[in-house]
């Protein structure tokens, strides 16, 4: 079955800690995605590549470093300059041809900083 | 600045009968609208979408309705089903851009 995978769903990390966490989809989608959802906040932007090696920040790049050496995966890094790490983060491929496409989300990767 | 904006972050509706979701945008370039619909501790699925050439668009119990003068857009489902209760996110996009705006999200209950 064609989708996207997050893993893992749930993950734990002490404070000041770097994580990685990884979305891989085989759609053959061009573009992938990472948002992060806060209570209230909808789903903001921090990161999209359109190309293999090639990403651009989103809204709240800031504390994240993503890499795309593959066009199905795209590992969001969660680094210790992040202040407020703790969050719902969701990864969304899609196509880029054959006019306007939606987004395919994964699952979901629910991060606490302890 | 929210370009997409969902300004009633809940609704309630008794089954069988219309729900209709409302979501406003700033930006008049976007030209490629669409809904998701959210379970807790899950990725958004795609419901319905609607381009800017279009006034309207229907799937089901499902229809968008876009008035670009007003930079306003609903969905209406009807009837309305237990099923159905979720958070609901607007986005909008650039076709250019690449780039989705989303909306903070109206939780809908229906209540049988």
């Amino acid at each position: 079955d064609g989708g996207i995978t997050q893993s893992p769903k749930y993950l734990f990390r002490k404070e000041g800690q770097n994580v990685t966490l990884s979305c891989e989809q085989n759609l053959n989608h061009d573009a992938m995605y990472w948002y992060r959802q806060d209570p209230g906040q909808g789903l903001r932007l921090i990161y999209y590549s359109q190309i293999v090696n090639d990403f651009q920040k989103g809204d709240i790049a800031e504390g994240y470093s993503v890499s795309r050496e593959k066009k199905e995966s795209f590992p969001l890094t969660v680094t210790s300059a992040q202040k407020n790490p703790t969050a719902f983060y969701l990864c969304a491929s899609r196509a880029l041809t054959g006019g306007y496409t939606e987004a395919f989300f994964g699952q979901g990767t629910r991060l606490t900083v302890v | 600045d929210q370009q997409v904006k969902q300004n009633s972050p809940s609704l309630s509706v008794q089954e069988g009968r219309i729900s209709i979701l409302n979501c406003d945008y700033t930006n008049s370039m976007f030209d490629y609208f669409l809904w998701y619909k959210k379970y807790p501790a899950e990725g958004p699925t795609f419901l319905i979408s609607i381009s800017s050439i279009k006034d309207k668009n229907e799937d089901g119990r499902f229809t968008v309705f876009l008035n670009k003068s007003a930079k306003h857009l609903s969905l209406h489902i009807v009837p309305s089903q237990p099923g159905d209760s979720a958070v609901y996110f607007c986005a909008a996009i650039i076709y250019t851009g690449n780039q989705f705006y989303f909306g903070t999200g109206t939780s809908l209950t229906v209540i049988p």
